[in-house]
């Protein structure tokens, strides 16, 4: 079935490296997908949401472009600040109602 | 910017009680949603409703839950009996139009404790 997948559960990296979040989905439908962030006790929110005219959206230095021949939407910046600190997850709908989310990824950028 | 409320932020409650899960969805909102996030893993769907009706429930969304909105008001969960699994921070979201574009805003979520 429709599935989101992201493969890691936790990224440490210092401050000032590029970091890539991982994204693939399974969709028998044309996919829209996200990028919400949820830092420490606060709500989900979003962060990139993808576009159908293969634009690359862009958000506080983070982009993702997706990639309909690998089933993809990884998560990219070219450097970490420590307030990337948070919880990353990628979503999708299955072509029901309801937005899907990945298991997520911890990021922890240190100084 | 726009802001989803949930009231309270943390119940605690013995098994077996009824608890009610309170959402102050973005005020021209016409959707809603509950997200169930147990400690340590991901959100998971449990129902989203719309003009009074639940569009589409997934099977995390057991018997003993219910949801409504009486004439605009809060939109809210309720566990009717309590178990000890029902234990989780629960999300509520709201947006304005349904589609597969759409964004959800989040509220802070309502931390249950079954005892």
């Amino acid at each position: 079935g429709d599935s989101v997948t992201q493969t890691e559960g936790l990224v440490t990296l210092t401050e000032g490296l590029p970091v890539m979040l991982n994204c693939t989905y399974q969709s028998t439908y044309s996919p829209f997908l996200f990028w919400y962030v949820q830092h420490l006790n606060e709500a989900p929110k979003l962060l990139l949401k993808s576009f159908t005219d293969n634009k690359r959206p862009e958000h506080q230095g983070f982009h993702a472009t997706l990639h309909k021949s690998s089933s993809s939407f990884h998560l990219q910046k070219s450097s970490a600040q420590l307030s990337d600190s948070a919880l990353y997850y990628c979503a999708g709908y299955q072509g029901g109602r309801a937005l899907i989310f990945g298991t997520g990824t911890t990021v922890s950028v240190s100084p | 910017g726009p802001k989803v409320l949930q009231i309270p932020s943390h119940q605690i409650i013995d098994m077996g009680q009824m608890v009610t899960l309170n959402c102050d969805p973005v005020s021209n909102h016409l959707y809603f949603y509950w997200y169930k996030q147990i400690l340590g893993q991901q959100m998971e769907f449990l129902v989203n409703f719309y003009n009074g009706k639940v569009m589409e429930k997934s099977k995390l969304f057991k018997d003993q839950f219910s949801v409504e909105r009486p004439d605009g008001s809060y939109f809210t969960l309720k566990i009717q009996p309590t178990a000890l699994e029902d234990s989780a921070v629960y999300f509520c979201a709201s947006s304005f139009r349904q589609g597969s574009n759409e964004r959800l805003f989040f509220g802070h979520g309502t931390k249950l404790s079954v005892l």
